[in-house]
């Protein structure tokens, strides 16, 4: 089946750096890819849809300048956390809808939990 | 960012019985809809699908109903078992575009 592979697992930073989380998809082609935020006990919140080639659709309240994302090829989208801070800690969470769809499946990635110290 | 409920409905039953997981959706324009199942510190895993054209679908050990009259969704888990715990969450779509994850239960399997 398809899979979503997300890297790094886990990250610890410090307050005001970056950090970049991966999402590749390692048997198929994904046009489009979608992050998302998950706090602690609480639902998925998709922040922005991901396209190759194009620019990212952010969601309402999302930062795009915080959250910059990156769609540069079929197999690799990059999220980039800039100038973190304690209560970007979360976990995120990526999902890639293959090109040329014909079954109509979206694959998770595994997540990264990222905590801003 | 879009996002549906703050806190997670716990349910608590006992192993053997069957488990049914109820959801509300928003969207009246959605015609796709999923369940996931996710363990903690993992992201979601596909459970079972269902298109807004129908308003039954079966899988192994799992079956999804639809209304689409009250916009309401559920998932039935038959014989639960220790490895269903987890937090079950609902999901709709629109043209197969972007999915928008419901608040979630956590499903509790006593032994």
């Amino acid at each position: 089946g398809a899979v979503v592979s997300q890297h790094p697992s886990r990250v610890i930073c410090k307050s005001g750096t970056s950090v970049k989380i991966e999402c590749r998809s390692l048997d198929f082609q994904a046009t489009t890819m979608f992050w998302y935020r998950q706090f602690p006990k609480q639902s998925l919140m998709l922040m922005a849809t991901s396209n190759e080639g194009s620019k990212a659709t952010y969601e309402q309240g999302v930062e795009k300048d915080k959250f910059l994302i990156n769609h540069a090829s079929l197999t690799l989208s990059t999220l980039t956390v800039t100038s973190a801070h304690p209560e970007d800690s979360s976990f995120y969470i990526c999902s890639a809808r293959e090109a040329g769809l014909t079954r109509h499946g979206y694959t998770f990635g595994s997540g990264t939990r990222l905590t801003v110290v | 960012g879009e996002s549906v409920g703050l806190h997670l409905p716990t349910l608590s039953v006992q192993e053997g019985d069957n488990s049914i997981i109820n959801c509300a959706y928003s969207n009246s324009a959605s015609d796709y809809f999923i369940w996931y199942k996710q363990e903690s510190g993992k992201g979601p895993q596909f459970i079972i699908d269902i298109r807004s054209n129908m308003d039954k679908r079966q899988g192994q050990r799992v079956t999804v109903l639809l209304n689409k009259t009250v916009k309401h969704l559920s998932l039935q888990i038959a014989a639960t078992q220790p490895g269903d715990s987890a937090v079950y969450f609902c999901a709709e779509t629109t043209s197969y575009d972007k999915v928008i994850f419901g608040p979630g239960t956590s499903l509790s399997v006593i032994p």
